[in-house]
């Protein structure tokens, strides 16, 4: 099993440029996360998911859009990015029910910069 | 919102040396979380506490939950330059659209052979 994986590792950005990042899970979890992380602040959540085809707004969703099409997948878009989204962007899966519910297996991270 | 105060930010020590992180809220969560970081790599789950008051052992690494659970706090003894990392506690609390963690802002340790 590979977990959580994210695409790309590195990204460079310019200023209003778009890009997706792509999370998948081969767990079968039903909730998925995006979250950012920046020095000193631990990981702020970006939006969740709590099944295929849901999504909602977590602490800090502005100038990101989500996607969960396949239960397997979690699509984090920005549509003009600001040099305020650089940051290390975590993917997250857990169970919805059962022993260890609410232990969330992270991905790698995604390093973004934007110019 | 809830929030959870990390503290310190940063410490660096000898190897052998014991340390405690403390990670403090206003809020009552259902459970804490600790969580280890290495670089380049995303957050592993060291251990979930529960009850007010629960301690829970892993190795030399110790975890206690407060007893109004609004509180816990992470004690190593002897540390060892394998601990280096960042660790991050997150307090879970069940709303009606998934398993939402807070997290705290983390404690960068650096242990020195």
């Amino acid at each position: 099993n590979a977990g959580v994986t994210q695409t790309p590792k590195f990204r460079v950005l310019k200023t209003g440029q778009s890009m997706t990042l792509l999370c998948a899970q081969d767990m079968n979890h039903e909730y998925m996360y995006w979250y950012r992380q920046d020095p000193g602040m631990g990981l702020r959540l970006i939006h969740y998911s709590v099944g295929e085809g849901t999504t909602a707004k977590g602490e800090v969703p502005d100038g990101y859009n989500v996607s969960r099409l396949k239960k397997q997948n979690f699509l984090l878009g920005l549509e003009s990015a600001a040099p305020s989204q650089t940051s290390v962007y975590f993917c997250a899966s857990s169970y919805r029910f059962g022993a260890g519910y609410n232990e969330q297996f992270f991905g790698p991270g995604t390093r973004l910069t934007v110019l | 919102t809830q929030l959870l105060e990390q503290s310190p930010q940063f410490l660096s020590i000898q190897e052998g040396e014991n340390l405690t992180v403390y990670c403090n809220s206003s809020s009552v969560f259902s459970s804490l979380q600790w969580y280890r970081q290495e670089p380049g790599e995303g957050p592993v789950l060291l251990v979930t506490v529960v009850t007010g008051g629960e301690v829970k052992k892993l190795k030399r690494l110790t975890f206690q939950f407060g007893d109004a659970r609004k509180d816990s706090s992470l004690h190593i003894t002897a540390a060892q330059p394998g601990d280096t990392g960042l660790y991050l506690c997150a307090g879970a609390f069940i709303n009606n659209a998934g398993n939402m963690l807070t997290f705290g802002g983390g404690t960068r340790l650096m242990v020195k052979p």
